[in-house]
């Protein structure tokens, strides 16, 4: 059974610092990867998707990379603001089409 | 991008009575779509996938005589929670695959359920 795991819960950085979210899943045979935001009370927004087949992607200050041997993924912020806080979710699914497997999520606080 | 919405945003409604909570898929056709529920500080969890024109596909746990799911047309899949009880309180999520998009999925805003 796949279960996917985010490492730290939460994180408090102070603004403009460069940042690393982990995400690690256990069964390698995965089709896609997806991160996610998450704001309080609100639903989910799709930062970036990886195909099992590629190794990273990239979206304005965020890069999140694949290795898919080794059941990780890691999603780099760079020049972090106030407005990057909110809730960083990774999932995978396992075949094209179906349901998304998520982590607890990345909880992180961007001071000012 | 492809967009998904879903109705109500939030209700709040009585021990014993029942809720629809509608998932529409606005640009794209949906074949299936799927249904979370996340509980305060935990992460998404998967319900059911629903299955445009035949039954739709409960994951262990979840009562699929409470949470009816209807997957009528290519754009709407609908949940209804019956006899809805303080523990059925939680934030229901849809998402559907986009086909031309290398299947990312997009999810609706969520539906806020409060019962009584």
């Amino acid at each position: 059974k796949q279960e996917v795991t985010q490492i730290p819960a939460a994180l408090s950085v102070p603004e403009g610092e460069n940042l690393v979210l982990n995400c690690s899943f256990t069964d390698s045979a995965i089709y896609n990867l997806q991160w996610f935001r998450q704001d309080p009370g609100k639903g989910l927004t799709s930062l970036l998707l990886i195909q099992s087949s590629q190794r990273e992607q990239t979206s304005g200050r965020l890069n999140a990379s694949l290795d898919k041997s080794s059941g990780r993924s890691t999603l780099y912020i760079a020049a972090s603001q106030p407005g990057d806080s909110a809730t960083y979710l990774c999932a995978v699914t396992n075949q094209a089409g179906t349901a998304l497997i998520f982590g607890k999520g990345t909880t992180l606080s961007v001071s000012s | 991008g492809a967009v998904v919405s879903q109705h109500p945003s939030w209700v709040i409604c009585k021990s014993g009575t029942s809720v629809k909570i509608e998932c529409r898929s606005l640009d794209f056709q949906a074949t299936t779509m799927f249904w979370y529920r996340q509980f305060p500080k935990q992460s998404l969890m998967l319900m059911a996938t629903s299955n445009e024109g035949s039954k739709a596909t409960y994951e262990q746990g979840v009562e699929k005589d409470k949470f009816l799911i209807n997957h009528a047309s290519l754009t709407l899949s609908t949940l209804t929670v019956t006899s809805a009880h303080p523990e059925d309180s939680s934030f229901y999520i849809c998402s559907a695959p986009y086909p031309g998009r290398r299947d990312e999925q997009f999810f609706g805003p969520g539906t806020r359920l409060t019962v009584l």
